[in-house]
């Protein structure tokens, strides 16, 4: 089965950037893996935040884009709020398959 | 609008059996692809399986460390998606999400793009 690697933890400020990464154990991350992005604030259900690479829900707030970036799939967020404060975990299609990457938790200081 | 509310869970002695329900609404059930996602206390999220429509062949996938122990099936008719898990193991511990996918009319695409609360299932003696 593959492995999808995330960072463990990431810092960024208020207002600030920040690009959090997704990587498979098979070799680049491409369209075909259909990258998701998932966020869950403490004691909450996770929500989906980016579908198909790119895609945002009606509920994603503009701040949050995806994208490929050097070989893996990316979650960028751009002016960084306190409710963003969260744990993010990306998720990816394998044939037969689907695997959830150990996620990456976003402190907000 | 979707909702998805899970049921059935407990607890279970290791080497039983429990099934979860996951009622459905707001969209047409017959045509998403349903998954089951869980995340054990204080870990991440992990997928267990999907079912795909009967259109599509009506057969599931499966994590490999479920396999053989866990079968997903639905019933149309109720709307509603099950979770049959037997041989349960104290790392199955959990809180079980149900999720489906997007539809535009009669379309549906996907199979984690609306969550339900999630039920909690605990294997210990």
């Amino acid at each position: 089965q593959a492995v999808v690697t995330q960072e463990p933890s990431l810092t960024v400020s208020p207002g600030g950037t920040v690009t959090l990464t997704c990587g498979s154990s098979t070799g680049a991350v491409t369209s075909g893996h259909y990258p998701y992005w998932f966020q869950q604030r403490p004691g909450q259900v996770p929500r989906t935040l980016i579908w198909d690479t790119n895609n945002k829900h009606s509920w994603t707030p503009d701040r949050f884009s995806g994208s490929l970036l050097g070989g893996k799939a990316a979650l960028t967020l751009s002016g960084a709020q306190p409710e963003d404060d969260a744990d993010y975990y990306c998720f990816l299609a394998y044939s037969g398959g689907r695997v959830f990457g150990g996620g990456t938790k976003l402190t907000v200081l | 609008e979707v909702q998805l509310v899970e049921s059935g869970g407990g607890l279970v002695e290791p080497g039983g059996s429990l099934r979860l329900s996951c009622a459905a609404s707001g969209f047409p059930f017959s045509k998403a692809w349903m998954s089951w996602v869980r995340q054990a206390p204080g870990k991440g999220l992990e997928w267990v399986g999907r079912m795909k429509t009967k259109t599509d062949g009506g057969t599931a996938d499966y994590a490999a460390i479920v396999e053989g122990r866990f079968t997903i099936s639905r019933d149309d008719s109720k709307n509603t998606l099950y979770l049959q898990m037997n041989s349960l193991k104290t790392e199955d511990t959990a809180v079980y999400y149900c999720a489906t996918g997007r539809c535009y009319g009669t379309s549906c695409y996907g199979t984690t793009d609306y969550w339900g609360q999630g039920t909690l299932v605990t294997v210990s003696s």
